[in-house]
């Protein structure tokens, strides 16, 4: 079965920074895009930033442009997403997820997620 | 931006049909993906590719596309599928995606 497992987040200030991981395993991880996730309290679903297999593309909600940075290694098997200027907003469980389909037309598997909180 | 538009909830009682839509100008190109999502829980896939269901996913969980309309229909709901569900999809670049608003049901 799929384990995608996210780690990294935690309690940071305004302006802070953060790197979060996920390591994945059961699936051959260089075959598939990736994608962050997130979901503020009480809200709903965001995409967040999708990366191609072997790194080259990665796109970006406008949100977090030259902000965030969503990197790979695929020889850890192991996704990526360093969160720089983090903001009050930028509060959300973030979720590891495995895109699918025609152009990562989708995703099908998730992580447990992980909690980032943005605060003074 | 692109957006995709689903009614914030659905009622229905047990056993009856629940429909939700989701709305978006590039759905006759690009699938729509269905994801249900029970409180405190990570998202589950229903269905891929606008009409496909996972396996494991009970038979009662259909999806259908008309134009810029995707369907995800509950046929007989029952009261373990009261779940928030959420369409997601790409826009007509391919390079950004979304998800809709979300639909809460509820089946009482």
């Amino acid at each position: 079965e799929v384990q995608l497992v996210e780690s990294g987040g935690g309690l940071v200030q305004p302006g802070g920074f953060l790197r979060l991981s996920c390591e994945a395993s059961e699936f051959t991880f260089s075959d598939f895009w990736m994608t962050w996730v997130r979901q503020a309290p009480g809200e709903g679903l965001e995409w967040v930033a999708t990366i191609k297999e072997d790194g080259s593309e990665q796109y970006y909600v406008d949100s977090v442009k030259g902000r965030f940075t969503i990197s790979r290694d695929n020889a850890k098997n192991s996704l990526y997403l360093q969160m720089n200027s983090l903001r009050a907003e930028d509060t959300a469980v973030y979720y590891c997820a495995r895109s699918v389909g025609i152009a990562a037309a989708g995703v099908d598997y998730w992580g447990l997620g992980i909690l980032v909180a943005v605060s003074s | 931006s692109y957006e995709l538009t689903q009614p914030p909830s659905v009622s229905v009682s047990p056993g009856q049909a629940a429909r939700i839509t989701c709305s978006g100008d590039a759905l006759p190109k690009k699938y729509a993906y269905w994801y249900q999502q029970k409180s405190g829980q990570a998202p589950v896939l229903v269905i891929y590719e606008d009409i496909k269901r996972p396996s494991g996913i009970p038979e009662r969980f259909s999806g259908s596309i008309s134009g810029t309309v995707a369907t995800l229909t509950i046929s007989g709901a029952q009261v373990e599928d009261e779940a928030d569900y959420y369409c997601y999809s790409a826009d007509r670049s391919g390079n950004l995606w979304v998800f809709g608003g979300g639909t809460k049901l509820t089946v009482l």
